[in-house]
Formats: C-alpha cells, structure tokens, sequence
C-alpha cells in the first residue's frame, strides 16, 4: 500500500497527557498538511509543510500543538496537555507540488480525550 | 480568505445527475476550484479541480462561470456508493504558502435513494 499511512488509528488518553501521532505521507510528495475534524464539520487547516520547512501554522492553533517534519519525510504532530475540546479526528495528506494539487488524505487518527 | 457556501443537504436517486453549486463570492485571481468527497470515517478524496469555464474527468464535471463567482459540480448518473459529503474549496495552490488558504466549509450531504 502506498498511500498515506497514519499512525495510531485511534487514542484514548487523560486530560493533562501529551500525545504524538505519526504520519507517512507518498514517499514523492513534498507537500504534508496536518487538519483536524469534528463531528458534522469539514476539516480545518492545522498546518503545512513544503519538504521540512513548516511554512503555514493556523492562527487558531494553540500553543499546545506542534508538527515537525525532518527530512522532509514522515511528519510528527505533538499535543501537550491535552483537553477534552481537543478530542476529534487528525488527518494528515500529503501532495507534490505541480499543476494540480491534489491532496492524498490518510485514514486520521481518532483522539478521545477522557 | 475565500469564503464558500454549499447548500448543506440534497437527495437524489440513482442514475440521475446530481449538481452541486458554490458560491464564492471573494475568489482571488490566483485562487483554484477544488472539490473533495468524504465517506463517514475516511478522509476526503479529490474529486476535481478547476480555474474556469468546463472541467471533465472520469467521475465529474466541474463548471464555472466567466466572473468565477461560482462554481458546478456534475456527478453523473449518480448510484447509492455516491452518497457522501461533497466539500468545495478555494485557495492558491500554486502559492509557497498555499496551505493556510485551502479551507473546507461544512460541505454538502448528497444522500442517493434507490
């Protein structure tokens, strides 16, 4: 399979814990975007990278979150201290930057915060 | 920020065409056309993408208008597998900083009855 894998599919975790997902975009995409959905909306824009260099960061993201992505490969999304409001899907897609941008989504990790 | 609107619900039934308009009143000039389909559980997939007048691949049509104010997607001859959530989103994709710009509104959920 050599789609966009994500990794855990799905966590439950304590307010106060910190959590990281996983995300391996298509190995020749240079182009790794992290959104998050709730339930009944469409998913909205966390952040952007363009090989490592995170180049768009939400303004509605809290300080919480962080995304990295070294070399420009799998990307990691952390969320300290988490809190119930946080609780909802986290998808990563990935796309190579050409005439058409077309997103490859992966399957999200489901977050529960208890 | 281009905003979009989609009408939130239609019905239809199968192998009739189903059309889906978005208003987008403050598209830029540098602005695309992008529509995405969601199932329950998976992350979207991309439907098509345009700049203007007539766009067609193998599972849609999209239309847009010469003021690009708006834009169509035609599914044709729908069957039951299509029922989903259709997003349409506006953004520069050709633009480094591309990802802050690609917003998926509430989208719209076409329900096909036998």
């Amino acid at each position: 399979d050599t789609g966009v894998s994500q990794d855990p599919r799905h966590k439950i975790t304590k307010r106060g814990q910190n959590v990281t997902f996983r995300c391996d975009p298509i190995s020749e995409h240079n182009r790794l975007y992290w959104y998050r959905q709730t339930l009944g909306q469409g998913p909205e824009f966390l952040t952007y990278f363009q090989n490592e260099a995170q180049l768009e960061k939400s303004r509605l993201l809290s300080d919480r979150f962080s995304a990295e992505r070294p070399k420009g490969s799998f990307s990691t999304l952390e969320i300290q201290r988490t809190e119930q409001g946080d609780s909802a899907m986290y998808l990563c897609a990935s796309s190579i930057q050409g005439a058409v941008d077309e997103q490859y989504f992966g399957p999200g990790t489901r977050l529960t915060v208890t | 920020l281009a905003k979009t609107t989609q009408p939130i619900s239609m019905d239809s039934y199968e192998g009739q065409e189903v059309n889906i308009t978005c208003s987008h009143n403050n598209i830029a000039t540098n602005d695309y056309i992008t529509w995405y389909q969601q199932f329950p559980s998976q992350g979207p997939r991309f439907i098509i993408q345009g700049y203007k007048t007539k766009v067609t691949n193998e599972v849609a049509s999209l239309f847009i208008p010469a003021d690009r104010k708006s834009s169509t997607l035609s599914l044709p001859r729908v069957s039951l597998s299509d029922t989903a959530v259709y997003y349409c989103l506006v953004g520069d994709i050709r633009g480094r900083a591309a990802g802050n710009k690609l917003t998926f509104g509430g989208g719209t959920r076409v329900l096909v009855k036998p």
